[in-house]
């Protein structure tokens, strides 16, 4: 079965301007996850998702920062006028419930680097 | 300030032996413990994890030890293999949470044949 599904595998943008990244999770998983990896960092959480709803946006480092999810698949974050710290690889990862025993499946990640 | 910390970035050891890597964490509340491993330009993997009302958990060649008292886990392997090169993870449901993990900054573990 398919896995969890990045789109695109790398970006490249100058600073300033806007990038969406693309996420499909794992098929009839309610819970979808953003991280994101900066050099020499561990992953750092942005929001959580619970079918379209997120309850906890509470990581996203700023207002430039936006997410959404369709449908209960499909989740797309958006970082508007980039600026060079936020080159970085954003990981998406989803799970069949919210839960610890339900552990997450990543995404093999976005790297974007902003120029 | 860091909540949970892997103090060795990297580690090398031979096929064959032991790998032990090792992971703190600050807050004694933590009750949930994990280990991922990732591969370059791969999405991490689960690999283990461990409740606080246990203090070792076994699967195959991976143990995860837990100290409560010292705040300190830790991930053996036995044996270690070449494929089992990889940066490994360190992480904790925080918070109070059963959806946000903290992750520590990861070991580099290289398995020399």
């Amino acid at each position: 079965g398919a896995g969890v599904s990045q789109s695109p595998s790398n970006k490249v943008t100058e600073k300033g301007k806007d990038v969406e990244l693309r996420c499909d999770p794992i098929s009839g998983h309610t819970a979808l996850y953003w991280y994101r990896q900066s050099l020499g960092q561990g992953l750092e959480f942005l929001i959580y998702f619970q079918g379209n709803s997120a309850p906890d946006k509470s990581g996203l480092p700023s207002d430039r920062f936006s997410a959404e999810r369709t449908g209960g698949s499909v989740s797309t974050l958006t970082i508007q006028r980039t600026q060079q710290e936020d080159s970085a690889v954003y990981l998406c990862a989803s799970s069949s419930t919210r839960g610890r025993d339900s552990p997450l499946h990543f995404g093999n990640g976005t790297r974007l680097t902003v120029t | 300030d860091q909540q949970v910390k892997q103090n060795s970035p990297s580690l090398s050891v031979q096929e064959g032996r032991i790998s032990i890597l090792n992971c703190d964490y600050t807050n004694s509340m933590f009750d949930y413990f994990l280990w991922y491993k990732k591969y370059p330009a791969e999405g991490p993997t689960f690999l283990i994890s461990i409740s606080s009302i246990k203090d070792k958990n076994e699967d195959g060649r991976f143990t995860v030890f837990l100290n409560k008292s010292a705040k300190h886990l830790s991930l053996h392997i036995v044996p270690s293999q070449p494929g089992d090169s990889a940066v490994y993870f360190c992480a904790v449901y925080s918070g109070g949470s059963n959806y946000k993990l903290t992750f520590g900054k990861g070991t580099l573990l290289t398995v020399n044949p």
